[in-house]
């Protein structure tokens, strides 16, 4: 079966600090990867995708990056976090290809607060 | 471009009752709609999807959703509430965009069944 890891669970950081969340897929090849950011427990905000290593999307313009070294790793990062960077990233995965409208396996999450 | 609205921040329903929880979409084309359930400080999970076919579409715990296609609605129902099914609700809606395809949510419903 699949699964999804994220760490760390939580993150506190300073202002102007970088960042680097992780994300970690298992059981699956070639999928297509997701991050998400959710502010204040509600609407999920799409931040960038993944269809293949090396290959970002940003939905977007933000302080923030991500990068896919490998088929099953994405990895979200900052080079100077701004408080407006606060709240609880979510990444996803699906089943690329195949079909195209896949249901999204998300993560457990990670909760960053930026003080 | 691909919406979904839940026009409810908020429903609450006595355990036992049945339950209904709202969402509409707007949509060019085919809607291929999906709902998912987030417990607190947790990723989300997928409940059902509709791509095609019955417009009446079962999902896991015991959870269903009636497609209708005149009215745009997408409306999440259970028979009987638990107080286990207390959690934020999001609908949402699939789209296309550079070989991957996108979820796009609502803004969340928190459903609050009280014993």
């Amino acid at each position: 079966s699949q699964t999804i890891h994220q760490w760390p669970a939580t993150l506190v950081q300073p202002v102007g600090s970088p960042l680097s969340l992780e994300c970690t897929v298992e059981g699956t090849s070639n999928p297509n990867l997701y991050w998400y950011r959710q502010a204040a427990g509600r609407g999920l905000q799409l931040l960038f995708y993944s269809v293949g290593i090396g290959q970002i999307s940003s939905e977007v313009p933000q302080n923030l990056s991500a990068s896919r070294p490998q088929d099953r790793q994405f990895i979200l990062s900052s080079k100077k976090l701004l408080l407006s960077d606060s709240g609880f990233y979510l990444c996803a995965w699906a089943k690329g290809k195949a079909s195209s409208y896949n249901e999204q396996f998300f993560g457990p999450g990670t909760r960053l607060t930026v003080l | 471009a691909q919406s979904v609205a839940q026009p409810e921040d908020q429903v609450n329903v006595a355990e036992g009752n049945p339950l209904t929880v709202k969402c509409t979409y707007s949509v060019s084309g085919n809607p291929y709609l999906f709902w998912y359930v987030q417990y607190p400080n947790r990723g989300l999970q997928f409940l059902l999807k509709y791509i095609t076919g019955d417009n009446l579409v079962k999902g896991s715990y015991g959870f269903e959703a009636e497609f209708n296609k005149s009215q745009t609605s997408f409306h999440l129902k259970k028979p009987s509430a638990l107080v286990s099914d207390s959690a934020l609700y999001f609908c949402a809606v699939i789209h296309s965009g550079a070989g991957s395809y996108q979820l796009t949510f609502g803004k969340g419903t928190k459903l609050s069944v009280i014993p």
